[in-house]
């Protein structure tokens, strides 16, 4: 159980071009989804905190203009990087949580890399 | 705000050897630590968390408070412990926000 997928695995634009990463929790409600990108090498940094129904929380320094996100429903979140340029091109993972609180535990997608030409 | 340290980015262990990843915290409060290892090619998951208390996988974590210290260890290493290793804090209740170390990368020599 507890199965978070990503879509698509990766993908390949150009500059200037938008694009859309779609992350959904397949077997439970997810009532917060965190937004990650993975530079080579380094560690994972949190961009932004979605919660269904409500306007995302970003990190500092994220450009919330730039990556767009939204949490339509409990099993979905969507990424949309706008106007991409070569400096996004990255690994960005999903995780989702089912509630708060002590024993609560965040489930990863499986990542997807974006290359921007 | 908070702050986890992996001082060591690779770590090369000979197979039966005991095995110690560092992770060190800042934290003005009482926080929660984990581990999540990745494997090749997979994705992230929770390897073990503080408040657990268990082994998994035959690693175990102390927090010490004192020291600011979650080091992961185990006695006797094997080749499938081979991973990316990331120690993660989680300041407090109702704000589920991790925050990353740079990662261990631990590899077992046969």
């Amino acid at each position: 159980g507890a199965v978070v997928s990503q879509h698509p695995s990766w993908v390949i634009c150009k500059s200037g071009t938008s694009v859309k990463i779609e992350c959904r929790s397949l077997d439970f409600q997810a009532t917060t989804m965190f937004w990650y990108r993975q530079f080579p090498k380094q560690s994972l940094m949190l961009m932004a905190t979605s919660n269904e129904g409500s306007k995302a929380t970003y990190e500092q320094g994220v450009e919330k203009d730039k990556f767009l996100i939204n949490h339509a429903s409990l099993t979905l979140s969507t990424l949309t990087v706008t106007s991409a340029h070569p400096e996004d091109s990255s690994f960005y993972i999903c995780s989702a949580t089912t509630g708060t609180g002590f024993f609560n535990e965040q489930f990863f997608g499986p990542g997807t890399r974006l290359t921007v030409l | 705000a908070q702050r986890v340290t992996q001082p060591e980015k690779l770590l090369s262990v000979f197979k039966g050897a005991p095995v110690e990843l560092k992770c060190n915290y800042s934290y003005s409060g009482s926080p929660e630590l984990f581990w999540y290892v990745q494997y090749s090619r997979q994705r992230l998951q929770l390897l073990l968390r503080h408040i657990s208390r268990e082994s998994i996988k035959g690693f175990t974590a102390d927090l010490n408070k004192g020291e600011t210290s979650f080091h992961l260890k185990k006695p006797f290493a094997q080749e499938e412990d081979s991973a990316m290793y990331y120690c993660a804090l989680r300041a407090n209740f109702g704000n589920e926000k991790l925050t990353f170390g740079t990662g261990t990368r631990l590899t077992i020599i046969p």
